[in-house]
């Protein structure tokens, strides 16, 4: 079964502070990982997809890595602003798991001014 | 593009009522999700439609739960003689073609009383 972790659950930093959220992942059988957004209340904002062949993908402030074979991805942050407080959430396709995506339990992110 | 809508936002009913919920994907993506999500926890998922065919569902989906997609386009989902259990944000997202980069709605949040 495939387990998602996020590591911290929580992080408060000064404004323009880089950061890197971390996300690991128990089966490397996966196809592709999605980095989402969370406001409270809200849905969900795709941030980043990065499929199993890929290493990174960047948007903007935004760096996402893929390890695959050690079942971790990190989230860079590039000069955060109070605008990026929200929770991020990790969600990883397995192979052979059909179409569901498995989430962490999400990095609740809060930038001070 | 309008992104995915979800109707109603709020939902707040009293135990043992049964209750439904819609999704509109976004125009042209074939395939359409649901998820649960509670507080503080990540989304789990629920269910999978590729057109108006049910792929998957999770063994979370029990037997008080039903969801369609009559004419591949939007979803319902119904929850029978709901219990307090079953008060969560509902999250539908949708996606097509190779990448499989879902997209998430607002959600609707149903609360349980």
């Amino acid at each position: 079964k495939q387990e998602v972790t996020q590591i911290p659950a929580a992080l408060s930093v000064p404004e323009g502070e880089n950061l890197v959220l971390n996300c690991s992942f128990t089966d490397s059988a996966i196809y592709n990982l999605q980095w989402f957004r969370q406001d409270p209340g809200k849905g969900l904002t795709s941030l980043l997809l990065i499929q199993s062949s890929q290493r990174e993908q960047t948007s903007g402030r935004l760096n996402a890595s893929l390890d695959k074979s050690s079942g971790r991805s990190t989230l860079y942050i590039a000069a955060s602003q109070p605008g990026d407080s929200a929770t991020y959430l990790c969600a990883v396709r397995r192979e052979t798991s059909g179409s569901r995506l498995t989430f962490g339990e999400g990095t609740q992110l809060t930038v001070n001014p | 593009d309008t992104g995915v809508s979800q109707d109603p936002r709020h939902k707040i009913t009293k135990r043992g009522q049964n209750v439904t919920f819609r999704c509109d994907p976004i125009s042209e993506h074939n395939r359409l999700y649901w998820y649960r999500q509670t507080l503080g926890q990540g989304p789990e998922f629920l269910t999978y439609f590729q057109n108006e065919a049910q792929l998957e569902k999770s063994r979370l989906l029990s037997d008080r739960f039903s969801a369609e997609r009559p004419k591949g386009s939007f979803s319902t989902l119904e929850i029978q003689r709901t219990e307090q259990g079953d008060s969560a944000m509902y999250l539908c997202a949708s996606s097509s073609g190779g990448g499989w980069e879902q997209y998430f709605g607002p959600g609707t949040r149903l609360t349980v009383t």
